[in-house]
């Protein structure tokens, strides 16, 4: 099914470790972004891409890079995991201008020890 | 500053019963303004949008939402909710630029 596809869906990680998050959408979607949801502040965004090769900051990009090397896929990546970043994360792709709607996958549940 | 306010964090309403939630936006001009629902565990589903022409917006599930301008609204209603209605509800903008701007979110509690 076309959609946002994002990998792994559960993740614990200890204080330090770096990972990353992958995302994939097939819709030939230019416009990506990561978002992290926390109890009572919605979701935040994190990084955003409005095609291969562009990327830029958001809300809360602190302690998170990405990199938009084809259409497809916006990998997030962790680089020294906080306890701060223990969250939901979710990404989103979005067709042609900001009216359009945005499509979201199912999201990644990671907790940092 | 632009924002996205949804100022009930959490609403009980009776199954058949009608239902609205509230969402606030502050901007200079007409956002572009969507809702979405959560399931349980679940991603985000776009119930409708709004960017421009007739203000009653029509979505899936039998939502409905209306912009009003002179009040900074877009209230989500629903004239009689069901089981399977119960989430949290987000009302969304990116004012015309790149970052969509959240509401904290809706918890829908339905009893029968």
């Amino acid at each position: 099914n076309a959609g946002v596809t994002q990998t792994p869906k559960f993740q614990v990680l200890k204080t330090g470790q770096s990972m990353t998050l992958q995302c994939a959408q097939d819709m030939n979607h230019e416009y990506m972004s990561w978002y992290r949801q926390d109890p009572g502040m919605g979701l935040r965004l994190i990084h955003y891409s409005v095609g291969a090769g562009i990327t830029d900051q958001g809300e809360v990009p602190n302690g998170y890079n990405v990199s938009r090397s084809t259409t497809e896929d916006f990998p997030l990546r962790l680089l020294s995991a906080a306890p701060s970043q223990t969250s939901v994360y979710f990404c989103a792709s979005r067709e042609g201008q900001g009216f359009y709607g945005y499509t979201f996958g199912s999201g990644t549940r990671l907790t940092v020890v | 500053a632009q924002s996205v306010t949804q100022p009930d964090i959490h609403i009980t309403v009776s199954e058949g019963a009608s239902l609205e939630l509230r969402c606030n936006y502050s901007y200079g001009a007409t956002p572009y303004l969507f809702w979405y629902v959560q399931s349980p565990g679940q991603g985000l589903q776009l119930l409708l949008k709004y960017f421009s022409g007739d203000t009653l917006v029509q979505g899936i599930k039998g939502f409905e939402a209306e912009f009003k301008r002179s009040q900074s609204s877009f209230n989500l209603r629903k004239p009689s909710v069901h089981w399977s209605d119960a989430a949290e509800y987000f009302c969304l903008s990116n004012f015309g630029n790149e970052k969509l701007t959240f509401g904290t979110g809706t918890r829908l509690t339905i009893i029968p």
